[in-house]
């Protein structure tokens, strides 16, 4: 009866370095959406993926992220050369694709 | 630009009594809304949903929707200390991308 799995959960990564993010949804569900929420600030959806496929991407930013979901294996959110303003963090949730959406732990992305 | 709205806070009320949290949103298709609990450094964890017009109550939780005002509150009977948190309104739209549009959050004080 696990919940939605994130790792790590904290992540140091000096300006530039690439961070990858990882989300194991929920038994049973196959629709994971990540949300950012930055220091002080509310949580703002960036994606929404199925199995293999980006349906909603329009709150990731243009460059330096993508997303993806494949068949086998958990979800990766995936950041190149990071900048401090990246700092946050990073929320993955999970839903059969309905009305709820359940959170994970959040990974702490601190960019030094 | 679809836009939940409340009042960051800190709305501090005594124990044992009501304390009343709001939320606007601007988005007049928004069929769904969602209020989380989020505890400091910790991840959203749902309360309550509610989607159709009127009061919805569960345990010490109370939700109303007003969608003709486009408006939604949180009722909390009996405030206990434990209850002190961010509680974060969430709409969700009505198209296919299943994202919740989060406001910034109220926090909760509940003083003994």
């Amino acid at each position: 009866n696990a919940g939605v799995m994130q790792n790590p959960r904290h992540l140091v990564r000096r300006r530039g370095q690439e961070a990858r993010l990882r989300c194991s949804p929920m038994k049973g569900h196959s629709h994971v959406y990540w949300y950012r929420q930055l220091p002080e600030e509310g949580l703002k959806f960036m994606v929404y993926l199925q199995k293999e496929n980006i349906i909603d991407e329009s709150g990731m930013p243009k460059e330096r992220f993508s997303a993806e979901f494949p068949k086998e294996g958990p979800s990766i959110l995936r950041i190149q050369q990071v900048v401090r303003g990246d700092s946050a963090a990073y929320f993955c949730a999970s839903g059969y694709g309905g009305e709820t959406q359940y959170f994970g732990p959040g990974t702490r992305l601190l960019v030094l | 630009q679809k836009e939940v709205e409340q009042n960051s806070g800190p709305l501090s009320v005594p124990e044992g009594a009501i304390a009343s949290l709001n939320c606007t949103y601007s988005d007049r298709g928004s069929q769904s809304f969602f209020w989380y609990r989020q505890y400091s450094g910790k991840s959203p964890e749902l309360i309550m949903s509610i989607y159709s017009n009127g009061d919805k109550e569960d345990g010490r939780f109370t939700a109303q929707l007003n969608k003709a005002s486009q408006y939604v509150s949180l009722l909390i009977r009996d405030s206990q200390p434990s209850d002190s948190a961010t509680y974060l309104c969430a709409a969700r739209g009505d198209n296919a991308g299943n994202m919740l549009t989060f406001g910034g959050g109220t926090r909760l004080m509940v003083k003994p």
